[in-house]
C-alpha cells in the first residue's frame, strides 16, 4: 500500500510568488501515475495535473507537475489571488487509491 | 456541459442505511468510470468505490461489505447504497468521473465532481 506524504502542510506566500508543493510517496508510483488536485473552501476538488505532468483541461499553464518514483512536485510559477487554496495529490498506480494528506497554499 | 449532482444525503443514526444518487448530465454513465469519493469534516479525500463501464464495481477496503454502488443507465444516474452506517461514515460525498482524454478513459483519476451531499452518522 502506497503512502503519500505530502510537505509543507502550510505554505505562507503572497501573490505573484512561486509556490514549489512536494508529495513523496512511500513506494514507487507505476507508471508515474500521479495526480494534483486543487480544493477551495466548500468546493469539490478541481483536477490540474495528471501523468505527473500533464496538465488537465484548462489548467493554466503557471501550473507544471513533475517527478516521478517516489518524489513529485507541483509548481504554480506566479501565484494568482485564485490559486490560495488546498492542493492534494493522488496517486493511480496501484490499489487502494489514496490521496496526500493536502498542502494548504494560504497568502502571507 | 457536464454536470454531476448528488442527492440523498442527511443525518442518519449509526446502523442505519442511507442512498446516495448522482444524476449526471452531458454524458453517459454507463460509458464512463464512475466513482464516489468521501471527505470527513476538516479532513482530506477517500476514495469509496467505482463502477466500470462493463459494470463491474471495486470498494475501500472501509466499506466494503457495506455499501454498494449501482447505476441506472434509463435515468443516467449513479448510486451508493450504504449500509450498516458508522460515525466514521460522517462525510461529504462525492461522485466522480474518471478522466477521459483523447478517446480514452481511466477509472481511478478524476476529471468531473459533484459539488458533494454531507451524511452526518451521530446519534
Amino acid at each position: 500500500e502506497i503512502v503519500l506524504t505530502q510537505s509543507p502542510g502550510t505554505l505562507s506566500l503572497s501573490p505573484g510568488e512561486r509556490a514549489t508543493l512536494s508529495c513523496r510517496a512511500s513506494q514507487s508510483v507505476g507508471s508515474n501515475y500521479l495526480a494534483w488536485y486543487q480544493q477551495k473552501p466548500g468546493q469539490a476538488p478541481r483536477l490540474l495535473i495528471y501523468g505527473a505532468s500533464s496538465r488537465a483541461t484548462g489548467i493554466p499553464d503557471r501550473f507544471s507537475g513533475s517527478g516521478s518514483g517516489t518524489d513529485f512536485t507541483l509548481t504554480i510559477s506566479r501565484l494568482e489571488p485564485e490559486d490560495f487554496a488546498v492542493y492534494y495529490c493522488q496517486q493511480y498506480g496501484s490499489s487502494p487509491w489514496r490521496f496526500g494528506q493536502g498542502t494548504k497554499v494560504e497568502i502571507k | 456541459e457536464v454536470q454531476l449532482v448528488e442527492t440523498g444525503g442527511g443525518l442518519i443514526q449509526p446502523g442505519g442505511s442511507l442512498r446516495l444518487s448522482c444524476a449526471a448530465s452531458g454524458f453517459t454513465v454507463s460509458s464512463n468510470y464512475m466513482n464516489w469519493v468521501r471527505q470527513a469534516p476538516g479532513k482530506g479525500l477517500e476514495w469509496v468505490s467505482v463502477i466500470y463501464t462493463g459494470g463491474s464495481t471495486y470498494y475501500a477496503d472501509s466499506v466494503k461489505g457495506r455499501f454498494t454502488i449501482s447505476r441506472d443507465n434509463s435515468k443516467n444516474t449513479l448510486f451508493l447504497q450504504m449500509n450498516s452506517l458508522r460515525a466514521e461514515d460522517t462525510a461529504v460525498y462525492y461522485c466522480a468521473r474518471g478522466h477521459c482524454s483523447g478517446g480514452s478513459c481511466y477509472p481511478y483519476y478524476f476529471d468531473y465532481w459533484g459539488q458533494g451531499t454531507l451524511v452526518t452518522v451521530s446519534s
